[in-house]
């Protein structure tokens, strides 16, 4: 069974500063897709960014930025110059193509201070 | 600005009644996926449909939940009878054909309350 952890359930940051979310999943497959969503008190799931298993580069959006190790299974979420409206819970998620069984973490709920 | 959109967006029955749940997709995505967000389970996938087609419900209890897409503009996902165990957000996302595997979008939620 593919299995997502996220060990952190709250963190806290300073506004300006960086904080790195971590994840890791376990799974048999070569071929998955990686992703962070952020759910803010809105409630709406907004994706952050997305990773694809077979890119050895890790993908960047503007702030957000992923450190992909394959081999360990780690997937962690780096966010610079934390804003205030980065409060939110965020869930890092696990799918395999053409399978369709997105899994998603237990979420860390992130708190941007000012 | 395309997005998904779930009705109602709050609801609020008494246990035994029917709950019937929509969504909107993204015009021309032709995956539509339901999850349920507990709590205690998180986030899980409920079911999910491509073109229409239903192609699992394996998370889905099947003695009450159903779920179903009588047109590419709409997906209803229904509960009878209602459970107050059934208490949760229900989420409905979408994705377009090629990337609707691995690339959803989801609606804003519909908040269900079984009293």
């Amino acid at each position: 069974a593919q299995t997502v952890t996220q060990s952190q359930p709250e963190m806290s940051v300073q506004e300006a500063e960086t904080v790195t979310l971590s994840c890791t999943y376990d799974t048999s497959e070569s071929n998955y897709y990686l992703f962070w969503y952020k759910q803010p008190p809105s409630r709406q799931m907004i994706l952050v960014i997305r990773q694809e298993a077979y890119k050895q580069q890790n993908a960047t959006e503007n702030r957000f930025s992923v450190n992909f190790q394959k081999a360990a299974k780690s997937f962690s979420l780096k966010i610079s110059d934390s804003q205030l409206g980065d409060t939110a819970m965020y869930f890092c998620a696990f799918v395999r193509p053409t399978l369709n069984d997105m899994r998603f973490g237990a979420g860390t709920r992130l708190t941007v201070k000012p | 600005d395309a997005r998904v959109t779930q009705t109602p967006r709050h609801k609020v029955t008494e246990m035994g009644q029917e709950v019937t749940m929509r969504c909107q997709p993204i015009l021309g995505h032709n995956t539509v996926f339901w999850y349920r967000q507990t709590m205690m389970q998180g986030l899980e996938l409920l079911a999910y449909f491509r073109n229409r087609a239903p192609l699992d419900d394996s998370g889905m209890p099947k003695d009450r939940f159903s779920a179903e897409m009588p047109d590419a503009t709409l997906a209803t996902l229904k509960i009878q009878p209602s459970e107050p165990r059934d208490s949760a957000v229900y989420f409905c996302a979408s994705g377009r054909p090629g990337t609707g595997d691995y690339e959803q979008y989801f609606g804003p939620g519909t908040r269900l309350t079984v009293t």
